[in-house]
């Protein structure tokens, strides 16, 4: 157990549909990281947030959105499903995230969510 | 954030030591280099990280050249266990964000 909760673990749907997938950082973690894991493609950075706030996007759709709640929990919510959504999301977290002085930032994965879209 | 190349898929033989290469040339003087790992479609696991001394840990080494501009990752008695993915990962100073390449499958073989 490496202390980052994803949730669900398994998730069905239909195309046109909209899910949540939910995260619980490691405790004293501020930062959460969203990547998506296709078939053909590698881990893909979607968004970053530190402390409440957006801190880095990557190749994320507009279909898609995430917010971090004041509890630091984070939720990726995903529009519109299309057959090519179907993937693995990992979300992870670490201490860091804002402007780093020095010292390494260690990210944590989470076991993640499985996306199928029918 | 620096660009990574690694081979994509390498063999050891189990109980032997596994030595994963990395380049890193455009690597920058404050960005860390990390290793992770991903066994079957389990989420990744943070293996060892450094900067510009060699690093070991209970897990693995971690070798840097003296330039920075490239890494090795030596798993002493690799076990069937680690076959997995292997990621190198020139690290942002900037967020904190890490952008994963395709990596090294490495299978260790009986």
């Amino acid at each position: 157990d490496s202390g980052v909760t994803q949730t669900p673990k398994h998730l069905i749907t239909a195309t046109g549909q909209r899910v949540t997938l939910r995260c619980s950082p490691r405790s004293g973690d501020l930062s959460v990281y969203w990547y998506q894991q296709s078939l053909d493609q590698g881990l893909q950075f979607l968004i970053q947030y530190y402390n409440g706030e957006e801190r880095a996007k990557g190749n994320i759709l507009e279909r898609f959105s995430a917010q971090q709640f004041p509890d630091l929990h984070s939720e990726l919510n995903l529009s519109s499903l299309e057959l090519g959504d179907s993937a693995l999301y990992f979300c992870a977290s670490s201490k860091e995230g804002r402007r780093l002085l020095s010292g390494a930032n260690v990210l944590t994965f989470g076991a993640g969510s499985r996306l199928t879209v029918l | 954030d620096a660009k990574t190349t690694q081979p994509p898929s390498m063999d050891c033989a189990e109980g032997r030591a596994a030595n994963l290469p990395c380049n890193h040339s455009t690597i920058s003087g404050n960005e860390y280099v990390y290793w992770y790992r991903q066994i079957h479609s389990q989420g990744p696991q943070y293996i060892i990280h450094g900067l510009k001394n060699n690093e070991t840990n209970e897990m693995a080494s971690l070798i840097i050249t003296e330039d920075r501009k490239s890494s090795t990752l030596i798993l002493p008695h690799a076990t069937l266990r680690d076959t997995a993915v292997y990621y190198c990962i020139a690290g942002s100073s900037n967020t904190g964000k890490l952008i994963f390449g395709q990596g090294t499958t490495l299978q260790v073989k009986p």
